[in-house]
């Protein structure tokens, strides 16, 4: 079936660095692909869709310069998370959506990448 | 996309079978009922997909109500390794991602 690979699993980092967060479909090819966010205790927050070869496409209130999305190519995507702060610890997690004949078959999940910014 | 109701917790006893329903009544004709697992700390798992006929794979089954406005998913014989937050998303275009509820959190118990 299809596979999403997520790197890293886990990032500390100091607060005011940027921690890039790669996301592979490592047997298929993902036109579209989403990233969330999921605080403890909470549901998952969808935060952009991304699209290969063009500009992500944000949710409300999520800021689209600390949250930088790239989709150069059909397998991989990813989020950089810029300037972090402890706020933005979190478990990221991205998705890809898998296609037949044209039509959606179904939605993969990455492992999520755990940061913690200190 | 239409909104779902689910029971924010549920028990089972191991070995048992665990139903966990699903309220979707403003469902549209050409959405479907996808259910989602997810695991302490790692990414949502598919579980399975249906849009009016009852379906069911290797992990579970998928009851859906004549009218469509419910949905019951079956974990046949639930171990200690399915205790997990279900969720029950109804979502219709290609391109749009899955909207996540609060889903229901399954404990399986020994």
């Amino acid at each position: 079936g299809a596979v999403v690979s997520q790197h890293p699993s886990r990032v500390i980092c100091k607060s005011g660095t940027s921690v890039k967060i790669e996301c592979r479909s490592l047997d298929f090819q993902a036109t579209t692909m989403f990233w969330y966010r999921q605080f403890p205790k909470q549901s998952l927050m969808l935060m952009a869709t991304s699209n290969e070869g063009s500009k992500a496409t944000y949710e409300q209130g999520v800021e689209k310069d600390k949250f930088l999305i790239n989709h150069a190519s059909l397998t991989l995507s990813t989020l950089t998370v810029t300037s972090a702060h402890p706020e933005d610890s979190s478990f990221y997690i991205c998705s890809a959506e898998t296609r037949r004949d044209g039509e959606n078959y179904g939605y993969t999940f990455g492992s999520g990448t755990r940061l913690t910014v200190v | 996309d239409a909104k779902t109701t689910q029971p924010p917790s549920m028990d089972c006893a191991e070995g048992r079978a665990a139903n966990l329903p699903c309220n979707h009544s403003t469902i549209s004709g050409n959405e479907y009922v996808y259910w989602y697992r997810q695991i302490h700390s790692q990414g949502p798992q598919y579980i399975i997909h249906g849009l009016k006929n009852n379906e069911t794979n290797e992990m579970a089954s998928l009851i859906i109500t004549e009218d469509r406005k419910s949905s019951t998913l079956i974990l046949p014989h639930a171990t200690l390794r399915d205790t997990a937050v279900y969720y029950c998303i109804v979502r219709a275009r290609s391109g749009y991602a899955l909207n996540f509820g609060k889903g229901t959190s399954l404990l399986v118990t020994p």
